[in-house]
């Protein structure tokens, strides 16, 4: 079976350009996660979306948007890049939308730089 | 109230020995407790979780230990491996939000040969 599966893997941008990101989650999983990974640190949570409703916004400027589509893929956008945005971005999936079986199983990102 | 804090940075084990990492919490609300597993250019990879109400589990050479009290919990591997070299990050969430994790910054572990 395939696990979460995103595109591109890696992308560059330069500064004030929009990035779309993309994630298929696990077949049968209903919620997905984003999350940035900037080197050297762990991964801050994004969005979560479950059924295609946001369930939880992290920390993250207004440019940072996703969207959930009924087959429950997702896409994030960023607008307005800044060189700080360059990071790993990671899509998580996971059955529940509370996550209750307690596991997300992660993709294994994209790679945005920035120039 | 949201970090999670974690300890060592970076850690060299012998083969054959125990590795030892350390986080500590804040929020009381936090009630789940996985740790994760990344090697370079992959996404993390759950290893071993732990709820509030045992103080430790063990899965295979992974055991995590709990004090509830004290707010910390470590990840022990036992018989570490070349092969378990790798970053290793803590994580917490609440109920009802156990996919809005909050994650350590990680520890990069060298297993030598």
């Amino acid at each position: 079976d395939a696990g979460v599966t995103q595109s591109p893997t890696h992308l560059i941008k330069t500064r004030g350009q929009h990035v779309t990101l993309r994630c298929s989650p696990i077949s049968g999983h209903k919620s997905v996660s984003w999350y940035q990974q900037v080197l050297g640190q762990g991964p801050q949570f994004i969005f979560q979306y479950y059924e295609k409703e946001e369930r939880g916004r992290g920390n993250f400027p207004d440019r940072f948007s996703a969207r959930q589509f009924p087959n429950y893929s997702s896409e994030l956008n960023v607008n307005a890049l800044l060189l700080g945005d360059s990071a790993l971005y990671l899509c998580a999936s996971s059955l529940e939308g509370t996550g209750a079986t307690g596991e997300l199983f992660f993709g294994e990102g994209s790679r945005l730089t920035v120039l | 109230q949201q970090q999670v804090k974690q300890s060592p940075q970076s850690l060299i084990v012998q083969k054959g020995g125990i590795s030892i990492i350390n986080c500590a919490y804040e929020n009381t609300a936090f009630d789940y407790f996985p740790w994760y597993q990344q090697f370079p250019g992959k996404g993390p990879a759950l290893l071993i979780a732990i709820r509030p109400d045992v103080s430790e589990k063990k899965e295979g050479r992974f055991t995590i230990s709990f004090n509830k009290s004290a707010k910390q919990f470590s990840l022990h591997i036992m018989d570490s491996q070349p092969g378990d070299s790798a970053t290793y990050f803590c994580a917490a969430s609440r109920q009802g939000a156990t996919n809005k994790l909050i994650f350590g910054t990680g520890t990069l572990l060298a297993v030598q040969p």
